[in-house]
């Protein structure tokens, strides 16, 4: 069974950037995973932030990056802003099925 | 605008079936691939099951492979995911998912705000 690693919290001070990751069990997380980065809040659905690694949807502020590092996909949030406190979930492509990892809590404190 | 939209959620016995629609708005319906993902109370989100923008080719998690069959309607812009033999473990809120692949890769854009299934006795 596929598993999908994110760190379960961080922490970050306003203003401040911080990188979250996202590794396979399977081995190095390339561009073929097609990684897509989802942000979600309390209460609400979740929303796309990042797809195929490092493209932004239209309505992603750009303080958004997404990249591939260490054999990870990663997220990296720059400046980052109170409102970013959420959870954040990678998901990735292994032909034809689909797998979440098990998401980061974001503080921003 | 796109718009997804759930429904069909509710209170099913263990054992029980029910069937979720994600009727769709805004956008060609049949030019895209659709998923369901739920998550849990408390819990992550799950991939569940996804279909092809012509319904020819499906998959599945294996935690609902053989109990749930995804489905959609072009002509009605709207799809279903049939849950059968459902478990107190299958309770969750489930969304609905737009997918879209292309020359820039896949992505998941556009969420419905979900549905809740609840498996209770």
């Amino acid at each position: 069974q596929t598993v999908v690693t994110q760190e379960p919290s961080l922490t970050v001070s306003p203003g401040g950037t911080v990188t979250l990751t996202c590794a396979s069990s399977t081995g190095a997380v390339t561009s073929g995973y097609y990684p897509n980065w989802f942000q979600q809040k309390p209460g609400q659905a979740p929303r796309a932030l990042i797809y195929s690694t490092n493209n932004r949807h239209s309505w992603t502020p750009a303080r958004f990056s997404g990249s591939l590092f260490g054999g990870k996909a990663a997220l990296t949030l720059s400046g980052v802003q109170p409102e970013d406190e959420a959870d954040y979930y990678c998901l990735l492509y292994y032909s034809g099925a689909w797998v979440f990892g098990g998401g980061t809590k974001l503080t921003v404190l | 605008e796109v718009q997804l939209v759930e429904s069909g959620g509710g209170l099913v016995q263990p054992g029980g079936s029910l069937t979720l629609s994600c009727a769709a708005s805004g956008f060609t319906f049949s030019y895209y691939s659709m998923h369901w993902v739920r998550q849990a109370p408390g819990k992550g989100l799950e991939y569940v099951s996804g279909i092809s923008s012509n319904g020819g080719t499906t998959s599945y998690a294996n935690s609902v492979t053989g109990r749930f069959t995804i489905s959609r309607d072009n002509s009605k812009n709207t799809l279903y995911l049939q849950m059968g033999s459902l478990r107190a473990e299958d309770m969750a809120v489930y969304y609905c998912a737009r997918g879209r692949s292309g020359s820039d890769g896949k992505a998941f854009d556009y969420w419905g705000q979900g549905t809740l299934v609840t498996v209770s006795s």
